[in-house]
């Protein structure tokens, strides 16, 4: 299967302690997004790589989040200091920039829970 | 303030009819929209997408048409089969420099249920 893989599938993690999850974009794909996706709500953009370069990122993302892509291929996202609030799908995302296509390819999500 | 707006929660359509899903958005700089299915417990996946440049896109059983004065898509499906029930998400993004960013912005999703 060459799609985006994300690890774990689900997180189950105590407030206050950290934790961080992994995605795997399509392998030629050049640029990694990761959204944020709340119960009846429709994904919501946190920050996005090209390459290795983090080249935006949403007021979403506070300075309890960090993401990487150490290497322009796979990227991690750790939050610090889980809150409840922090409960939610996260969804990785990968495109190729050719042409006038921006279509993005998503991974399974990671659900986090936060009791 | 939602750029992005499905206001039907939710559609039930039988099978073999045609299943019409809407999507309205305000911020005039999107300029290429897209139509996402997710099943639960999976991420969304790439249904059709249509630039500003064309006011329809036809694939297969889906057609995507966009109303750019009206600031208006919508999804057409036809005919409808139980399995696409699932949630559909139209999406947008604008253009930028050097087809910079292009992260999407989401409406809430309408769920379709496709009795047989």
């Amino acid at each position: 299967d060459t799609g985006v893989s994300q690890n774990p599938r689900h997180k189950i993690t105590k407030r206050g302690q950290n934790v961080t999850f992994r995605c795997d974009p399509i392998s030629e794909h050049n640029r990694l997004y990761w959204y944020r996706q709340t119960l009846g709500q429709g994904p919501e953009f946190l920050t996005y790589f090209q390459n290795e370069a983090q080249l935006e990122k949403s007021r979403l993302l506070s300075d309890r989040f960090s993401a990487e892509r150490p290497k322009g291929s796979f990227s991690t996202l750790e939050i610090q200091r889980t809150e409840q609030g922090d409960s939610a799908m996260y969804l990785c995302a990968s495109s190729l920039v050719e042409g006038a296509s921006r279509e993005q390819y998503f991974g399974p999500g990671t659900r986090l829970t936060v009791t | 303030d939602q750029q992005v707006k499905q206001n039907s929660p939710s559609l039930s359509v039988q099978e073999g009819r045609i299943s019409i899903l809407n999507c309205d958005y305000t911020n005039s700089m999107f300029d290429y929209f897209l139509w996402y299915k997710k099943y639960p417990a999976e991420g969304p996946t790439f249904l059709i997408s249509i630039s500003s440049i064309k006011d329809k896109n036809e694939d297969g059983r889906f057609t995507v048409f966009l109303n750019k004065s009206a600031k208006h898509l919508s999804l057409h499906i036809v005919p409808s089969q139980p399995g696409d029930s699932a949630v559909y998400f139209c999406a947008a993004t604008p253009e930028g420099i050097n087809n910079a960013g292009n992260m999407l912005t989401f409406g809430g999703g309408t769920r379709l249920m496709v009795k047989p």
